[in-house]
């Protein structure tokens, strides 16, 4: 699968728009993009995936370049409960690579 | 429709016990996948069942570890003799049939070894 890169850490003010960014340059023709996120003393829950188009649902919005080579999740207002790990992951759609590969993620941090 | 659940939320046991970690998946999802997070660092794959057989069980770390998934149901993961480097969270996710299908994960099993 192929590597992604985010920032350490993000703050956003309550309301706002969070974005958050996730470069993804070596990713291949049959690989999705997948956001999950960690709140403390949670289990990752999923937020959504994309191939190609932009995608939205009643979480966030995910925005992937043309070239796919990066990406961004959009959570359009962003609330005191949305401060947790953002993983941005990219996967495969082959037999045998079901798994996914968490990185470091970007800790975001919303603050009132 | 009840998420995937995991017990026991919580377990402290002493270097060389025993622990078995019990993980039920969503009903009706047949992938059921077990991480795994030690302290400081990232969520790590563990492995993976198709109903009841192992699909990929490339992340598990040693033979101490066994995990199994009879009938196809529930799965359990089982560590022995725990070491101290077991330490951390356990994180079970479940699936249905396909290769795309999103993965949803439970709320882990905090495992201490002392």
């Amino acid at each position: 699968d192929a590597k992604t890169t985010q920032p350490t850490s993000m703050d956003c003010a309550e309301g706002r728009a969070a974005n958050l960014p996730c470069n993804h340059s070596t990713i291949s023709g049959n690989e999705y993009v997948y956001w999950y996120r960690q709140i403390h003393s949670q289990g990752p829950q999923y937020i959504i995936h994309g191939l190609k188009n932009n995608e939205t649902n009643e979480m966030a919005s995910l925005i992937i370049t043309e070239d796919r080579k990066s990406s961004t999740l959009i959570l359009p207002h962003a609330t005191l409960r949305d401060t947790a790990v953002y993983y941005c992951i990219v996967r495969a759609r082959n037999t045998g690579f079901q798994k996914l590969v968490f990185g470091t993620g970007t800790r975001l941090l919303v603050s009132p | 429709e009840a998420g995937v659940t995991q017990f026991p939320s919580h377990s402290v046991i002493e270097k060389g016990q025993t622990v078995t970690l019990r993980c039920d998946p969503i009903s009706g999802h047949d992938n059921l996948y077990w991480y795994r997070r030690v302290m400081g660092k990232e969520i790590k794959f563990l492995l993976h069942f198709v109903k009841e057989s192992k699909q990929d069980e490339s992340g598990m770390p040693n033979n101490r570890f066994l995990a199994e998934r009879t009938g196809g149901t529930y799965s359990t993961l089982k560590v022995q003799p725990a070491e101290l480097e077991d330490s951390g969270v356990y994180f079970c996710a479940s699936s249905q049939e396909g290769y795309q299908e999103t993965q949803y994960f439970g709320p882990g099993t905090r495992l201490l070894v002392l």
